[in-house]
């Protein structure tokens, strides 16, 4: 069965600092992985995938990820932290057979202070 | 373009009603999914629709819930006899599926409180 495990259930950053949000996955097969950002009271929002070819997916609002086949991770990034990235961050899996249900993980809270 | 919509916005009910919530998916998109987010489970995957079938329904808890999609578009899981562990926000996403690498878009959620 695949899964997704967020280590990190809360990460604090300093505003312009940089912030990484950590994913490991695990997966039979090619994973396609998936980041989403959740602001309070509000639905998900996506930010980027990872299917195949550079191991480096840039998305949405500056962030970025890099997937690692040999430490099954794929781990959230960005150079410099705002205020307003502060969030609730879902990392997921994309299952291959019956239909590609979304599985994530627990989700990490992001909170930049000024 | 309009994105995912769902309705209502929050519902209140009491133990033993039964509740409908709909999901309007973005046009065109033929996958939608039904997912629950709540403190204890976090996202939990419930049903998936490819057109107007469900292949997939193994995520629904129990046979109170259940979902019809009518026209390849417009959803409404139903619950009946509501419980207090029913409580929760049921999230609704859609995709194009022209590939099965699509992305999901989900829409604001219905937050369900059961009294």
């Amino acid at each position: 069965a695949q899964s997704v495990a967020q280590p990190e259930d809360q990460v604090n950053v300093a505003e312009g600092n940089p912030l990484t949000v950590k994913c490991t996955y695990s997966v039979s097969g090619n994973p396609y992985l998936f980041w989403y950002v959740q602001y309070p009271n509000r639905g998900l929002q996506f930010l980027l995938k990872y299917i195949t070819g550079d191991n480096l997916v840039k998305g949405s609002y500056g962030f970025e990820a890099e997937f690692n086949k040999s430490q099954t991770s794929f781990h959230l990034k960005k150079p410099s932290a705002l205020v307003s990235d502060s969030a609730l961050y879902f990392c997921a899996v994309r299952e291959i057979n019956q239909g590609g249900k979304l599985i994530f993980g627990q989700g990490t809270e992001l909170s930049v202070k000024p | 373009g309009a994105g995912v919509s769902q309705s209502p916005s929050n519902k209140v009910t009491e133990k033993g009603k039964d509740v409908e919530l709909r999901c309007d998916p973005i046009s065109g998109h033929t996958a939608l999914y039904w997912y629950r987010q709540s403190l204890g489970q976090g996202l939990e995957f419930l049903i998936y629709f490819q057109g107007n079938s469900a292949p997939d329904k193994s995520g629904l808890p129990s046979d109170r819930f259940s979902a019809e999609r009518t026209g390849g578009s417009v959803s409404t899981l139903t619950i009946q006899r509501t419980q207090q562990e029913d409580s929760a926000v049921y999230l609704c996403a859609s995709s194009a599926e022209r590939r099965g690498t699509d992305t999901q878009y989900f829409g604001p959620g219905t937050r369900l409180t059961v009294l």
